[in-house]
């Protein structure tokens, strides 16, 4: 199947600094990759979408410049918390869709990572 | 905007027994994908099934089949020979096609199931 990696897995940061965490996808192309929020028994909130090569696109409500995201290659997306709190603490997930080079993935489905739990303290 | 609606927060089946979850959704677009995702304790989303909204035949994987009708917005999941490994949290979600197919997710059901 298709794999979708994050790094790290926790977090634990102190209030103030950033934290970047990292989605790669293993055996595919991604030139679309998802960046999910989700707290505590809670859904998945969708805060961007990236794109390789250009600007990330930024759901209503979700601060550009708080929450950095990078799709720098096919390959890797990264989300930057800049300036982290303690409100920012959560559980978050990217996937990833297949560019249509694979003939096993569909195009118009999403593959997930395992997530990341940040902590700020 | 697409909203997805989970009415059931929580739901038990035996072992064994058929459960159905039900999931509706409001859209203005013509031409999207539903799916239904697990995410069971480890948290790791995994999809389940998928339905492409121009086609009107079910979609079905092994066990897992949905009851899909357009003109109601209607998207249930039916699990039969229910297993204690379905133990889960599933999610709804409306796949926008003119957005990369970004996901709307419902609120969720959480699936018990018990010896």
């Amino acid at each position: 199947g298709a794999v979708v990696s994050q790094h790290p897995s926790r977090v634990i940061c102190k209030s103030g600094t950033s934290v970047k965490i990292e989605c790669r996808s293993l055996d595919f192309q991604a030139t679309t990759m998802f960046w999910y929020r989700q707290f505590p028994k809670q859904s998945l909130m969708l805060m961007a979408t990236s794109n390789e090569g250009s600007k990330a696109t930024y759901e209503q409500g979700v601060e550009k410049d708080k929450f950095l995201i990078n799709h720098a290659s096919l390959t890797l997306s990264t989300l930057t918390v800049t300036s982290a709190h303690p409100e920012d603490s959560s559980f978050y997930i990217c996937s990833a869709r297949d560019q249509g080079a694979t003939v096993r993935l569909r195009t118009d489905t999403q593959y997930f990572g395992p997530g990341t739990r940040l902590t700020v303290l | 905007a697409q909203t997805v609606t989970q009415s059931q927060p929580e739901m038990s089946v035996q072992e064994a027994e058929t459960v159905t979850l039900s999931c509706t959704y409001d859209t203005s677009e013509s031409n999207y994908y539903l799916f239904w995702y697990k995410q069971p304790p480890s948290r790791q989303m995994i999809l389940v099934i998928r339905q492409e909204a121009y086609k009107q035949q079910n979609a079905t994987e092994n066990r897992f089949s949905v009851n899909f009708q357009k003109a109601a917005k209607s998207f249930s999941l039916k699990i039969s020979d229910s297993q204690l490994g379905d133990t889960a949290m599933y999610f709804c979600a409306f796949g926008r096609s003119n957005s990369g197919y970004a996901l709307n997710f419902g609120k969720g059901t959480s699936l018990l199931v018990t010896p």
